[in-house]
């Protein structure tokens, strides 16, 4: 499969600990983006790169978060001190600039 | 910034009649909208999309049209099949720039047989 791929596909954690997603883009995919999506609500943008540069975040990125993609290639999304709220279903994209959006199958963040 | 309502959020229709959904855009600036369908527990997968220099576009049975003075953007299903059962969001954005998309609330769309 050659699509984008996120890894695990599923994190059950217990509230303050500190997760950490991985996403691998479609390789010739210079654009790399995170979305969050909540039950029964569509995908909320949090961030995005262009090759390794992270060049804008959202407001639901709180300080806790933190996402990196160190050689323009593949990207990680922390969370430290996990809270409930962070429960949900966090989607990575990718897609050349200005093409279509190529969304992964997600990483589903149980907090206990 | 960008705020997109969509309607309805649930559907049921009658195999082979007709779907409409329908969203609304908040800001002028916003020249792409694409459509997502996601089945459950699947990544949303696109459908279809639409630029702002377009009024309508038809792939099959699946057509999307824009009203850019009204702000407004539909996705039309034709003869609906119970394969075409899923969640569809519509989006929005602006294609230069960071190009993120802000997404409705999402349609759950049912084809009853």
């Amino acid at each position: 499969d050659t699509g984008v791929s996120q890894d695990p596909r599923h994190k059950i954690t217990k509230r303050g600990q500190n997760v950490t997603f991985r996403c691998d883009p479609i390789s010739e995919h210079n654009r790399l983006y995170w979305y969050r999506q909540t039950l029964g609500q569509g995908p909320e943008f949090l961030t995005y790169f262009q090759n390794e540069a992270q060049l804008e975040k959202s407001r639901l990125l709180s300080d806790r978060f933190s996402a990196e993609r160190p050689k323009g290639s593949f990207s990680t999304l922390e969370i430290q001190r996990t809270e409930q709220g962070d429960s949900a279903m966090y989607l990575c994209a990718s897609s050349f600039t200005g093409g279509e959006l190529f969304f992964g199958e997600g990483s589903r963040l149980t907090v206990l | 910034g960008e705020n997109v309502e969509q309607h309805p959020s649930t559907l049921s229709v009658q195999e082979g009649d007709s779907a409409v959904i329908k969203c609304t855009y908040s800001d002028s600036a916003s020249n792409y909208f694409p459509w997502y369908k996601q089945e459950l527990g699947k990544r949303p997968q696109l459908i279809i999309d639409i630029r702002s220099n377009v009024g309508e576009k038809k792939d099959q049975r699946i057509a999307v049209t824009l009203n850019k003075t009204a702000k407004h953007f539909s996705l039309h299903i034709t003869e609906t099949q119970p394969e075409d059962s899923a969640v569809y969001f519509c989006a929005a954005s602006m294609s230069q720039g960071a190009q993120k998309l802000v997404f409705g609330q999402g349609t759950r769309l049912t084809i009853n047989p």
